[in-house]
């Protein structure tokens, strides 16, 4: 089947620290990933996505590399600020499908 | 220019009761998806709409039902409520029907069975 599994949250840390979040997929065809986040109170917003093996998607300091040979696309940022706490949830989704498939979410607490 | 606006925003209803929830997309978007987020979890699909036809659907039982209208909102509906439909409603938007193209959430609706 398909899925996505996310490191298990809740991650706290301190302003200007390096983040990681693990992200691994299974999927039964050739999947695009997506990385979406949740601020609170708010819908989910598409943070960075990634259409095939090697790409790397950017987006706002955050990055994420389509690594096929591993099945991952783990979300990195140098430098995390207060305004990045928020939930993030690691997604696919297959060539020429209508639906995502999104893992549990991490939810990342920046403190100053 | 206006998101994907959805209403109401919270909703308590009692158990085997009927509740409608109403999503307005991207002015230009025939695309939109329905999912259910409960606390914890990700969001998980329940319905598609193209065109004002299902073009896909989740793992959700005949409860769930919904509908696209002319102008390319839609309508998700859920019949005899349980407590375990609790959970925030998301609708998505999308200028196309595959979702390797941008999907625009709204901020859901936040139900509540009791």
């Amino acid at each position: 089947g398909n899925s996505v599994t996310q490191m298990e949250g809740p991650v706290t840390l301190s302003e200007e620290a390096f983040l990681t979040i693990n992200c691994t997929y299974t999927a039964t065809g050739y999947p695009s990933l997506f990385w979406y986040v949740q601020y609170p109170g708010e819908g989910l917003q598409l943070l960075l996505k990634a259409t095939k093996a090697d790409d790397k998607g950017s987006n706002k300091g955050f990055e994420a590399t389509y690594r096929k040979e591993t099945t991952s696309f783990h979300l990195e940022k140098g430098s995390v600020q207060v305004s990045d706490s928020a939930v993030y949830f690691c997604a696919l989704t297959l060539t020429g499908a209508n639906n995502l498939f999104f893992g549990t979410g991490t939810r990342l607490t920046v403190i100053p | 220019d206006a998101g994907v606006t959805q209403s109401p925003t919270h909703l308590i209803k009692t158990r085997g009761q009927h509740v409608t929830l109403r999503c307005s997309p991207i002015s230009g978007h025939k695309s939109v998806s329905w999912y259910q987020q409960v606390l914890g979890q990700g969001p998980q699909f329940i319905f598609q709409y193209y065109e004002k036809e299902e073009r896909g659907r989740g793992n959700f039982p005949d409860r769930f039902s919904a509908r696209q209208f002319p102008n390319y909102s839609s309508e998700l509906n859920v019949n005899a409520l349980l407590l375990g439909d609790s959970a925030l409603y998301l609708c998505a938007s999308s200028q196309r029907r595959q979702t390797n193209t941008e999907a625009f959430f709204g901020q859901g609706t936040r139900l509540t069975v009791v």
